[in-house]
């Protein structure tokens, strides 16, 4: 098990553009939930999947953000014409959906948004 | 809508003392409560978990406790060392609903 997997780690764009981070869960995991990192703060939820049901979002989701997972196993976060306040860490992070549902994170991706 | 508070912000120790991180939420119907490490630009890394039916929960040097009816949680961190430093976060979450963190205490282990 390779634990929950980020990518890109770094993404350095234009205000305006369109950017993408992919998440690629613990395999046997059917829940995944996004969070988003800014500095000196705790992570602020964003998301979350129970396989491929998209089952609560954050008022904090505008409309030029949004996130699939398409076939239950790895998702999406789409961010569309990027704003300079959009420049945080974006976490992914796994579960089982059982009694303990320990949560497992990746190691982020971090945007900057210029 | 619950709100969980981390006290203090940051503490600064000398290697060996032991120490007490305070976790406290405001909705007491909570059915997990995780404990995390973040070092500087990383990820989130699980330290302990308690089920809403536990009392604490122990792991090498780190013991954590939770009291649900007070809304307060603590992590115990014996014989600290410089390895140590890091951000920990406390999480809270309702069965089937998303979890919510606190905002960190950021710990400096000095040699």
């Amino acid at each position: 098990d390779t634990g929950v997997s980020q990518n890109p780690r770094h993404k350095i764009t234009k205000r305006g553009q369109n950017v993408t981070f992919r998440c690629d869960p613990i395999s046997e995991h059917n829940r995944l939930y996004w969070y988003r990192q800014t500095l000196g703060q705790g992570p602020e939820f964003l998301t979350y999947f129970q396989n491929e049901a998209q089952l609560e979002k954050s008022r904090l989701l505008s409309d030029r953000f949004s996130a699939e997972r398409p076939k239950g196993s790895f998702s999406t976060l789409e961010i569309q014409r990027t704003e300079q306040g959009d420049s945080a860490m974006y976490l992914c992070a796994s579960s089982m959906d059982t009694n303990t549902g320990e949560l497992f994170f990746g190691e982020g991706s971090r945007l900057t948004v210029l | 809508k619950q709100e969980v508070t981390q006290i203090p912000a940051a503490l600064s120790v000398p290697e060996g003392e032991n120490l007490v991180l305070n976790c406290s939420f405001t909705d007491s119907a909570i059915y997990n409560l995780q404990w995390f490490r973040q070092d500087p630009g990383k990820g989130l890394t699980s330290l302990l978990l308690i089920q809403s039916s536990q009392r604490e929960q122990t792991s090498g040097r780190l013991n954590a406790s939770l009291d649900k009816s007070s809304g307060r949680s603590t992590l115990y961190i014996a014989a600290s060392q410089p390895g140590d430093s890091a951000t920990y976060l406390c999480a809270v979450t309702s069965y089937g609903q998303n979890f919510v963190f606190g905002p960190g205490t950021r710990l400096s282990v000095l040699p």
